[in-house]
């Protein structure tokens, strides 16, 4: 089992639909970050959460310390949101664990 | 300001042969990192870098793969022997020392071993 799961692994939906990803994780954590890749390979931080909750935009995470488990929500989806949301633990002082990413497509 | 580089933006050899990765971190983040990307999966931790000394290298995988940075910017990523099992993304990215530090990535080495 790995230690960062998420769910689902490929989601599709119609813009302006609202989106949830999940991510639960096994271990002790200091932080968690939710990552946004596109094709090609750049990935970029989203938020980095350690308790409650942030909004970016049309962006929300949310993180359950006690639950070991966090969520990005996206409103109004749109298909420029088409990506792979990576979520990933920091472990220690640095050190970054994966989820498998959850592959979204958002269709006009 | 100049991201993370890294440098070549992919690379193909053959199997046995020995590859250098280079990563050039952006100026003044004194903590770099090296992670490993296989298809359809996500980044895999190999070797986390303060300053010049490697403070964590649980994540490379054998005695193969070697990472430096002699002056505490640049990273070298060293694979000896390579195999096709090496192939991959190679992902760097740097940021400031601190717990749960926003981390900015590289746009990685598309690494395909023959």
């Amino acid at each position: 089992k790995n230690e960062v799961e998420q769910s689902p692994q490929n989601l599709t939906a119609q813009e302006g639909e609202f989106i949830t990803i999940n991510c639960s994780y096994s271990v002790g954590i200091s932080a968690l970050h939710w990552l946004q890749q596109h094709p090609g390979g750049g990935i970029v931080s989203l938020f980095m959460l350690s308790s409650g909750k942030k909004k970016h935009g049309r962006l929300i995470a949310t993180i359950n310390i006690q639950e070991k488990h966090s969520s990005l929500h996206i409103t109004a989806s749109h298909p420029r949101d088409s990506a792979v949301y990576i979520c990933a633990v920091v472990q220690g002082a640095q050190k970054l664990v994966f989820g498998q990413g959850t592959r979204l497509t958002i269709n006009p | 300001g100049a991201g993370v580089s890294q440098t070549p933006s992919n690379k193909v050899t053959e199997k046995g042969k020995y590859v250098e990765l280079r990563c050039d971190p952006i100026s003044g983040h004194t903590a770099l990192y090296w992670y490993r990307q296989s298809l359809g999966q996500g980044p895999e931790f190999l070797i986390y870098f303060q300053g010049t000394g490697a403070a964590d290298d649980s994540g490379l995988p054998n005695d193969r793969f070697f990472a430096v940075r002699p002056e505490g910017s640049v990273s070298t990523l060293k694979i000896q022997r390579t195999e096709r099992g090496d192939s991959a993304v190679y992902l760097c990215a740097s940021s400031l020392i601190g717990v749960g530090e926003t981390q900015y990535f590289g746009p990685g080495t598309r690494l395909l071993v023959l």
